[in-house]
């Protein structure tokens, strides 16, 4: 079964600055996805940005991106220029690239605070 | 147009209660999912239905009874409401693909249910 963890519970950034939200995963399959949804006040969840495993390019989307490491089964999001709106749970996720298979296994959740 | 509706969005009972909640797509997908967040904003899959029959059923007590009366619903019928099923319920739904092809899930806006 696949597992995902994330160590860092809570983490603060100052407005403007970057921030590295922590993911780590286990898995013995060698195709699959990653996902980092937000989860602001509102509970609703929302995709912020995937990676497939094959691809060795890291994903970016506007000031989101991540840094993959398959071999260690790391996937960070680091978010650049923290804006207030970005305040929320950020969830790591796994999804099997198998047909029939395409559950999300979330980590725990990491609270993002934004200092102004 | 919401893509992915629950109803209601907010439910407390009396624990023994039976409760339903409902879920609908108009995306056109044909999987639907339930997904359970207890009060520590932990997430983790229950079901997923893919035209109707049920093919994710993780480990959840049979008191839980997902019905799929077509592509478009997926409802979560619970029986004799217990303390521990407090938490938010979420809906997802995607289309499945074949093997190693993305599809987005979408998730609906969750369900917190309070059980007294």
């Amino acid at each position: 079964a696949q597992t995902v963890t994330q160590s860092q519970p809570e983490m603060s950034v100052q407005e403007a600055e970057t921030v590295t939200l922590s993911c780590t995963y286990d898995t013995s399959e060698s195709d699959y996805y990653l996902f980092w949804y937000k989860q602001p006040p509102s509970r609703q969840m929302i995709l912020v940005i995937r990676q497939e495993a094959y691809k060795q390019q890291n994903a970016t989307e506007n000031r989101f991106s991540v840094n993959f490491q398959k071999a260690a089964k790391s996937f960070s999001l680091k978010i650049s220029d923290s804006q207030l709106g970005d305040a929320a749970m950020y969830f790591c996720a796994y999804r099997s690239a198998n047909f029939g298979n395409e559950k999300l296994t979330f980590g725990t959740g990491t609270r993002l605070t934004i200092i102004p | 147009d919401t893509a992915v509706s629950q109803t209601p969005k907010y439910l407390v009972t009396q624990m023994g209660n039976d409760k339903s909640i409902k879920c609908e797509q108009n995306l056109g997908h044909d999987t639907m999912y339930w997904y359970k967040q207890d009060s520590k904003k932990f997430l983790k899959i229950m079901f997923s239905y893919n035209n109707k029959e049920l093919i994710i059923n993780e480990t959840v007590p049979n008191r839980f009874s997902p019905k799929s009366p077509d592509k478009a619903h997926l409802n979560l019928h619970i029986n004799s409401l217990e303390l521990g099923d407090s938490a938010v319920y979420f809906c997802a739904s995607s289309r499945m693909g074949i093997s190693g092809s993305y599809n987005e899930q979408f998730f609906g806006p969750g369900t917190r249910l309070t059980v007294l």
